[in-house]
Order: structure tokens, then C-alpha cells, then sequence
């Protein structure tokens, strides 16, 4: 199985500032089957990201992403107070199934 | 724009079966993508379940696989999950998602809070 090991666990941070988010694989994978979600209280997961760096549309331009084989980083480049949550990445693979990573929760 | 809406029962009993059902609309279940389910445990991260396509293909999680059961119906346009030989570690808020050619989750419902109590 492909473990997804996210760091850190929590960050805090206040508007304004930068966020740099890992997501680091147990072996390589398919960049094309990488994806970020943003979750908020009570709510469902929103995708921000697939394929690594491609936005949804909806997502702010202040959210890139980047990363291959096995590292991997969601970048908020200036916090807005809207962008507190938790962030999971998330990998599929037709050989070991989907999987997702135990999450960064971003305190503004 | 899609929509998606879990429905179920509120609680079910250690060694029963949980069925869910995913209501979708702005979409048609037999167009071409997977159809997925999610769930988070209270408090926890996310566990992915299963994804069926319209024809009845399916890929499930190996830890749960023995246990799941998902259909669609296309008639109705939702899609369905069985769980069964339930205990209390299987409580949690289950998700219904559009899993697009497997690779991501783009469209989700709000989620259904699954008790497993006696």
C-alpha cells in the first residue's frame, strides 16, 4: 500500500503569511493522480488541486502546487482568514487503490 | 451544477448491514465517470470506501472489500453502498463523491452521520 505522510500536523499562522503544506509517498506515484482537498468543520472536502498543480476552477491563484516521485507540496502564498481547515492530499493507483493523507489542519 | 445527497438510516446495530444511497442530480450516473464513497470517522481523516462505474465496475479499499457492496441505478440516477458485519469502529460520516476517471473527488455530498450502536 502507498501511505501518504503529511507534516506538519498543525500549522499556525496569521493572514498575510505564506503556507507551505507536504505530502510525502511511500514510493513514487503518478503525479496525474495526485489531488489536494480543503475541509472546514461540518463540511464536506472541497478539491483544490489535481494533477499535482491544476487548479478547480474556483480555487485562488494564491494556491499552487508542486512536486513529483514522492514529495509533494500545496504553497497558500498570503494567507486570507477564509483559508483556515484542514488539507488532505489524496493518491490513486490501480495497484494498490486510493489513499489519503492524514491531513494538516491551518490555524489562522 | 451537480449535485449530490447521502441518504440513509441514522444508527445501526453492531453485525447488521449499513445501506447508504447517493441521490444525484445536474448529472447522469451512466455518463461516464465513477462514482465514489468516502467516510470520516468522528474526529479523524478520510477513509476512501469504494468506487462503482455505471456498468457495475468496481474498485474497493482491500481493508473493507470483503465487506462492501455497491450498485447503481441508473433508473433513479443514485448509486448505493452495503456494508456489511458492522461494529462501532465503522461509525462515522459517510461521503458520496463524482471520482472522475479515479484520479480525484470533484463533486461531493454533505455527508451522513452513521451511528453503530446497540
Amino acid at each position: 500500500d502507498i501511505v501518504l505522510t503529511q507534516s506538519p500536523g498543525t500549522l499556525s499562522l496569521s493572514p498575510g503569511e505564506g503556507a507551505t503544506l507536504s505530502c510525502r509517498a511511500s514510493q513514487g506515484v503518478t503525479s496525474n493522480y495526485l489531488a489536494w482537498y480543503q475541509q472546514k468543520p461540518g463540511r464536506a472536502p472541497r478539491l483544490l488541486m489535481y494533477g499535482v498543480s491544476r487548479r478547480v476552477t474556483g480555487t485562488p491563484d494564491r494556491f499552487s502546487g508542486s512536486g513529483s516521485g514522492t514529495d509533494f507540496t500545496l504553497t497558500i502564498s498570503r494567507l486570507e482568514p477564509e483559508d483556515f481547515g484542514v488539507y488532505y492530499c489524496q493518491h490513486y493507483s490501480s495497484s494498490t487503490g486510493l489513499t489519503f493523507g492524514g491531513g494538516t489542519k491551518v490555524e489562522i | 451544477q451537480v449535485q449530490l445527497q447521502e441518504s440513509g438510516p441514522g444508527l445501526v446495530k453492531p453485525t447488521e448491514t449499513l445501506t447508504l444511497s447517493c441521490g444525484v442530480s445536474g448529472y447522469s450516473v451512466s455518463s461516464g465517470y465513477y462514482w465514489g464513497w468516502i467516510r470520516q470517522p468522528p474526529g479523524k481523516g478520510l477513509q476512501w470506501i469504494g468506487s462503482i462505474y455505471h456498468s457495475g465496475n468496481s474498485y474497493s479499499n482491500p481493508s473493507l472489500k470483503s465487506r462492501v457492496t455497491m450498485s447503481v441505478d441508473t433508473s433513479k440516477n443514485q448509486f448505493s453502498l452495503r456494508l456489511t458485519a458492522v461494529t462501532a469502529a465503522d461509525t462515522a460520516v459517510y461521503y458520496c463523491a463524482r471520482h472522475p476517471q479515479l484520479r480525484y473527488f470533484d463533486f461531493w455530498g454533505q455527508g451522513a452521520l452513521v451511528p453503530v450502536s446497540s
